[in-house]
């Protein structure tokens, strides 16, 4: 049972667009959500989060935006660059007695110049 | 501060045997926790550690075990390896001081141990 999904496995993206990275959860129990990169050979490295009490955060090229009611979340990359090759992964956390953050399958976003 | 570091960087087991990986967070971070990483499957959370006691579990069999020592260094055992459990195990410390929710739940990740099992 996923409760944390990233449909696409791989997107291609031309440097300077805007990459559009969409993860969907299905527990209401998750209340914070955050995105990690991961390069090959190291472990991932956070990117970007976002409490359930907020719509949208920036921070530089990169923001995420929560749909709670579509339990729905995107990351958006503008503008991309070749070294933001990499996979990207979505995860939702809940406090069940203790840390509980889910991952979801990664999307490998290529970004080609 | 150092970061996550997890030995071995590789490992290679053959069937039935048994393998211990370890994990030191870094300095400070109370919490550990473990994910297997497979292609196709993402991270796989595994367990959370804090302060030596086990708070939470994913869905992985009891050959699967971890323990955390009183300097919060973790260990993750498994048990009788199967070919499935070849895999990268990523090991990953929380940066919160005091154990309450907050704006901060980011995790730190090692680099990981990539299992082989023949």
């Amino acid at each position: 049972d996923q409760q944390v999904k990233q449909n696409s496995p791989s997107l291609s993206v031309q440097e300077g667009r805007i990459s559009i990275l969409n993860c969907d959860y299905t527990n209401s129990m998750f209340d914070y959500f955050l995105w990690y990169k991961k390069y090959p050979a190291e472990g991932p490295t956070f990117l970007i989060s976002i409490s359930s009490i907020k719509d949208k955060n920036e921070d530089g090229r990169f923001t995420v935006f929560l749909n709670k009611s579509a339990k729905h979340l995107s990351l958006h990359i503008v503008p991309s660059q070749p070294g933001d090759s990499a996979v990207y992964f979505c995860a939702a956390s809940a406090w069940v007695g203790g840390f509980k953050t889910i991952f979801g399958a990664g999307t490998r976003l290529f970004v080609k110049a | 501060k150092a970061g996550v570091t997890q030995t071995p960087r590789y490992l290679i087991k053959t069937r039935g045997q048994q393998v211990t990986l370890s994990c030191s967070p870094i300095s400070g971070h109370r919490s550990v926790s473990w994910y297997q990483q497979t292609p196709g499957q993402g991270l796989q959370f595994l367990f959370e550690y804090f302060s030596e006691t086990q708070r939470n579990k994913g869905n992985f069999p009891g050959r699967f075990s971890g323990r955390q020592f009183s300097n919060s260094r973790s260990e993750m055992n498994v048990s009788t390896l199967e070919l499935g459990d070849s895999a990268l195990y990523l090991c990953a410390s929380r940066d919160r001081a005091i154990d309450r929710r907050g704006t901060n739940e980011k995790l730190f990740f090692g680099s990981g141990t990539q299992l082989s099992v023949l």
